[in-house]
């Protein structure tokens, strides 16, 4: 049982490129979510999508898109990376408030 | 949104009983109170819910008084393992956000 699945697990850009983070999940949670993690800090959240075809902002929305493909899959994008993007991504699914997260993405701007 | 506070750290020693308290004075009827543990370099798993009296599963034990304005997480004989960051969440589905979390570090 896979359980939530990121890929790549560690990414290096460019300043400017882009990239998208992929997250798949096999559990059929409705609601999926993306999150952010800088040193030492708490998570914070980027999108959610409580249910297929929805989307919605987080705390931290801005320089980022995202894409739920189908119930399984929602995908993260950098259109143009920037420094103060460097960070961990984690990706998550739940059906209510118990949710699964992935190994994270470490990705880093330079 | 109801929004949670935690202390930032605690200290322990193993085979203590470890109480973290989260305050949430805006808890909506409709929210549940989840707490997360979040080891370095992974993401955080699902310890317990509850929204209200005491839920108890075989890691720990959440109390929720009758006003709901506030949780503890109770952790019975920790060990060096434990040594973790711990979040309360407060919500229905959707939009969860995490709060800074209070760093637990037990001492031999």
């Amino acid at each position: 049982n896979a359980g939530v699945t990121q890929t790549p697990k560690f990414q290096v850009l460019k300043t400017g490129q882009s990239m998208t983070l992929q997250c798949a999940q096999d559990m059929n949670h409705n609601s999926m979510y993306w999150y952010r993690q800088d040193p030492g800090m708490g998570l914070r959240l980027i999108y959610y999508s409580a249910s297929e075809g929805t989307t919605d902002k987080g705390e931290v929305p801005n320089g980022y898109n995202v894409s739920r493909l189908n119930k399984r899959e929602f995908s993260l994008r950098l259109e143009s990376a920037a420094p103060s993007q460097t960070s961990v991504y984690f990706c998550a699914s739940s059906e209510r408030t118990e949710a699964f997260f992935g190994q994270g993405t470490r990705l880093t701007v330079v | 949104l109801a929004k949670t506070t935690q202390p930032i750290s605690m200290d322990s020693y193993e085979g203590q009983e470890v109480n973290i308290t989260c305050s949430h004075n805006n808890i909506a009827t409709n929210d549940y109170i989840t707490w997360y543990q979040q080891f370095p370099s992974q993401g955080p798993r699902f310890i317990i819910q509850g929204y209200k009296t005491k839920v108890t599963n075989e890691v720990a034990s959440l109390f929720i008084p009758a006003d709901r304005k506030s949780s503890t997480l109770s952790l019975p004989r920790v060990s060096l393992s434990d040594t973790a960051v711990y979040y309360c969440l407060v919500g229905d589905r959707g939009d969860m956000r995490f709060g800074a979390g209070t760093r637990l570090t037990v001492k031999p």
